[in-house]
């Protein structure tokens, strides 16, 4: 099966730097990928949709000048925490799909982020 | 807007039980698909269940789309420790695009 790659699998970090995080699909081409956030006991909530080669499209609620999101190839995105605070704290998880609706969903193996 | 229901949210049971989980909405769905997750791990896809009145097996675990295409569940047979993982319910409709937005899930615990 297709293969997502996330990196790091975990960071911690001082308030106030920025951390960058990347995704990669490894056998197939992803002009869409997917950002998810998820606490502790709780679901994955998303974030926004990453276009290759176009401007992200941010969840309502989900501030774009906070999660910079970069997808300028076919298999790789990036999520950048900028300013990270305590609260950003999370698992921040991405994912992408070969096909449309009913295909599968491949996810990374997310990233545990700790902000100090 | 659409709602989205699953239950029940924790679930903890001991090897050799039966347990159902269940996914509703207020909304017809053109599709659904079940992940399973496990701890530190992203979601894995288990099924995806297109026709009203469906129903898919998978080892000991069988998944049902309801008639109207609303609401859907999940039963296990048997459960065994292996089965402990948060369970997912993703629905989608042709106007709702590429993106999954998950049900608050099924936090499910199986001790020996």
């Amino acid at each position: 099966g297709a293969v997502v790659s996330q990196h790091p699998s975990w960071v911690i970090c001082k308030s106030g730097t920025s951390v960058k995080i990347e995704c990669r699909s490894l056998d197939f081409q992803a002009t869409t990928m997917f950002w998810y956030r998820q606490f502790p006991k709780q679901s994955l909530m998303l974030m926004a949709t990453s276009n290759e080669g176009s401007k992200a499209t941010y969840e309502q609620g989900v501030e774009k000048d906070k999660f910079l999101i970069n997808h300028a190839s076919l298999t790789l995105s990036t999520l950048t925490v900028t300013s990270a605070h305590p609260e950003d704290s999370s698992f921040y998880i991405c994912s992408a799909r070969k096909g449309q609706m009913n295909t599968e969903a491949f996810f990374g193996q997310g990233t545990r982020l700790t902000v100090v | 807007t659409q709602l989205l229901e699953q239950s029940p949210q924790f679930l903890s049971i001991q090897e050799g039980e039966n347990l159902t989980v269940y996914c509703n909405s207020s909304s017809v769905f053109s599709s659904l698909q079940w992940y399973r997750q496990e701890p530190g791990e992203g979601p894995v896809l288990l099924v995806t269940v297109v026709t009203g009145g469906e129903v898919k097996k998978l080892k000991r675990l069988t998944f049902q789309f309801g008639d109207a295409r609303k609401d859907s569940s999940l039963h296990i047979t048997a459960a065994q420790p292996g089965d402990t993982g948060l369970y997912l319910c993703a629905p989608q409709n042709s106007n709702s695009g590429y993106a999954l937005n998950f049900g608050k899930g099924t936090s499910l615990l199986v001790t020996p």
